[in-house]
């Protein structure tokens, strides 16, 4: 089975700093690369992908992700947050090798306003 | 344009009960998924269906099983619900192949066993 690491399982940040989520996956094949949010009470919604081409991918709500394959990581990346930014991350890999989506356990963001 | 449904939103189930929880897609994906979500683990792999006709074990497959009714219709069956399967329970769809898509989420089954 495949692993992705997310370090940071709980970051509380105050409205305007900058936000870095880190993920780490095992796979050294060809992969995709997800990020999801889940707001309290809800389900999962993709703020950005990576299948190829650019390694630096930009999302909804001004987010952006970078892949950096020699790192088999795809961190996430916000310059300035904000009180809604509130919720849980996941980062998420899969690759036509497997058709399966692997987790990571998630990150939960706290924004102070 | 709805996405993947699942029902029940909620259930509450006792020890030993069996129930089915159903789940729909209307964007012709070929792949299906099951998974749980718990706390501080992220989601985990139930079953999961490549195409139509086929389904496999994920990660955490005990106590669980699956039909794949038609390209359509996902079920996730428990035949005799314990307290550790208090989960939420989220379904997906995807396209993997020739197109590949990112996996979209239905809102969730929030099961309780007591």
């Amino acid at each position: 089975a495949q692993s992705v690491s997310q370090h940071n399982h709980h970051v509380i940040l105050s409205e305007a700093a900058s936000l870095e989520l880190g993920c780490n996956y095992s796979y050294g094949g060809t992969v995709n690369l997800f990020w999801y949010v889940q707001y309290p009470g809800q389900h999962l919604q993709l703020l950005l992908k990576y299948f190829s081409g650019d390694p630096l991918v930009k999302g909804i709500k001004g987010f952006e992700a970078e892949f950096i394959k020699s790192k088999f990581s795809f961190n996430l990346r916000k310059p300035s947050v904000q009180w809604s930014d509130t919720a849980e991350y996941f980062c998420a890999v899969n690759s036509y090798n497997f058709n399966k989506f692997y987790f990571g356990s998630g990150t939960k963001l706290n924004v102070k306003p | 344009n709805a996405g993947v449904t699942q029902t029940p939103k909620f259930q509450v189930l006792k020890t030993g009960q069996s129930m089915t929880l159903q789940c729909a897609q209307d964007m012709n994906h070929n792949s299906m998924y099951w998974y749980r979500q718990d706390p501080g683990m992220g989601l985990r792999l139930i079953y999961y269906s490549a195409s139509e006709g086929t389904t496999d074990k994920g990660e955490v497959p005990n106590g669980y099983n699956v039909s794949r009714l038609n390209k359509r219709e996902f079920s996730l069956r428990l035949e005799s619900a314990a307290p550790s399967q208090t989960s939420v329970y989220f379904c997906a769809s995807s396209e993997q192949g020739r197109v590949n898509t990112e996996a979209f989420f239905g809102q969730g089954t929030r099961l309780t066993v007591v």
